[in-house]
């Protein structure tokens, strides 16, 4: 059974940093693309990062490029989202799912960890 | 990018059909195949029903379809049942390595 657990999301301040982790099993990690999605609270979905399966490629929405930065580390099955000179506009729970933007649909998610940006 | 057109709400009686649109342009939903459909229920993560516009993963019952004409994508789901009542996102491949989402429909079950 495929599961991704997220963890690290929690209460922030403006302009602080926070690296957000998502344990992946059930499947062969490095065969697979990944991506992070968020979702602002009472608000849709929003696409945030994604990365290639050997870790090569990555992505990240212009609203979070130059802040965000995904990876991954095969060895662990382990997804990151090191997040940067946080905003308000961050806030959002963050969830990992399986999958890229393209040929390879987001096929499962994981649970979400909450990032609250707030003095 | 600007985010594909979703209608805030549908709604259906027990047994009936209803149908979602998620409307972009050439650009994603009209130039690519790469067309998804996600079920949210409150409080829980996004569930994969629909991708490459009309495929259903292992597991999504039959009732739900999905197709797609020229910049618009949709979903129909047959056969209404109380547990279908959820959030339904499309989701479209944007070019220039992005997705792009839509604003999410509010689907009630009467």
């Amino acid at each position: 059974e495929v599961q991704l657990l997220e963890s690290g999301g929690g209460l922030i301040q403006p302009g602080g940093s926070l690296r957000l982790s998502c344990a992946a099993s059930g499947f062969t990690f490095s065969s697979f693309s990944m991506s992070w999605v968020r979702q602002a609270p009472g608000k849709g979905l929003e696409w945030v990062s994604a990365i290639s399966g050997g870790g090569g490629t990555a992505y990240h929405a212009d609203s979070v490029k130059g802040r965000f930065t995904i990876s991954r580390d095969n060895s662990k099955n382990t997804l990151y989202l090191q997040m940067n000179s946080l905003r308000a506009e961050d806030t959002a729970v963050y969830y990992c799912a399986k999958g890229g933007v393209s040929t390879t649909p987001l096929d499962c998610w994981g649970q979400g960890t909450l990032v609250t940006v707030s003095s | 990018q600007s985010a594909l057109t979703q209608p805030p709400s549908a709604s259906g009686s027990p047994g009936q059909s209803v149908t979602i649109s998620c409307t972009g342009t050439s650009s994603d939903v009209g130039g690519y195949k790469y067309v998804s459909w996600f079920q949210q229920h409150p409080g829980t993560a996004p569930k994969l029903m629909i991708y490459e516009v009309s495929k259903r993963p292992s597991g999504v019952p039959d009732r739900f379809s999905g197709s797609k004409s020229g910049n618009t994508a949709s979903l129909t789901v047959s056969g209404l049942q109380a547990e279908d009542e959820a959030d339904y996102y499309c989701s479209s491949y944007g070019g220039s390595n992005n997705l792009i989402f839509g604003g999410g429909t509010k689907l009630t079950v009467l």
